[in-house]
């Protein structure tokens, strides 16, 4: 079960980039690298996944170097409403199906 | 509207009292999950199923129960609940397949258990 290590919190201004960098220095060959997102009191909400190089939706990016131990979850333009908790997972295999680890998270706060 | 649904949204018991928190999907997915989310601690899995008739422990499972007899639905039951287990809970959903990893959580459930 591959860990991932992240900030606990970081703060940030709107219009900002903000980075969010995160270390999973035991993933396995065939597991991807996933982000989501959580507000106060509502359900963790699925951001963005990728396996290697670079992803890119158009809610963020996700950076992965080729030794894959790390990755780097980039907002653009942060706004008040992207203060939550994000969350970096290494994806486990179970069989047919991939599961995932919450730990605990960075907490972002973004300011006027 | 793809989605899940849990009830009841804000549950208030005593001690020892079972309660049964429900939880449904509309997306035909095989995998459904519970966790538990407290201050500092995170998330942390309570059971999962990945079909009907197919249920298996995650890192908290005691005190606990679930079943899964139809795909679109999977309870989650306290038999004798405890004041521990005052926590805010979610159920997720999930299509089956290596590499999928996007899952649809409900909106929680906050119980308190006195």
């Amino acid at each position: 079960l591959a860990k991932t290590t992240q900030p606990i919190s970081m703060d940030s201004y709107e219009g900002q980039e903000v980075n969010i960098t995160c270390s999973h220095n035991n993933i396995a060959t065939n597991d991807y690298i996933t982000w989501y997102q959580q507000f106060p009191s509502q359900g963790p909400r699925f951001i963005i996944q990728g396996y290697k190089t670079k992803v890119t939706n158009e809610v963020a990016s996700l950076f992965i170097p080729a030794d894959r131990k790390s990755s780097t979850l980039s907002l653009p333009r942060v706004s008040l409403s992207d203060t939550a908790v994000y969350y970096c997972l290494v994806g486990d295999s179970l069989g047919r199906y991939s599961t995932l680890t919450f730990g605990k998270g960075t907490m972002l706060l973004v300011s006027p | 509207e793809a989605q899940v649904t849990q009830n009841p949204r804000y549950l208030i018991t005593v001690t020892g009292k079972k309660l049964t928190v429900t939880c449904s999907q509309n997306m035909n997915h095989e995998y459904m999950s519970w966790y538990r989310q407290d201050p500092g601690l995170g998330l942390r899995q309570i059971y999962y199923s990945m079909n009907v008739e197919v249920t298996d422990k995650g890192d908290v499972p005691e005190g606990y129960k679930v079943s899964r007899k139809e795909k679109r639905n999977f309870p989650l039951i306290l038999e004798s609940p405890s004041p521990n287990q005052t926590s805010l809970y979610f159920c997720a959903s999930q299509r089956a397949g290596l590499g999928s990893y996007e899952q649809y959580f409900g909106p929680g459930t906050r119980l308190t258990v006195t």
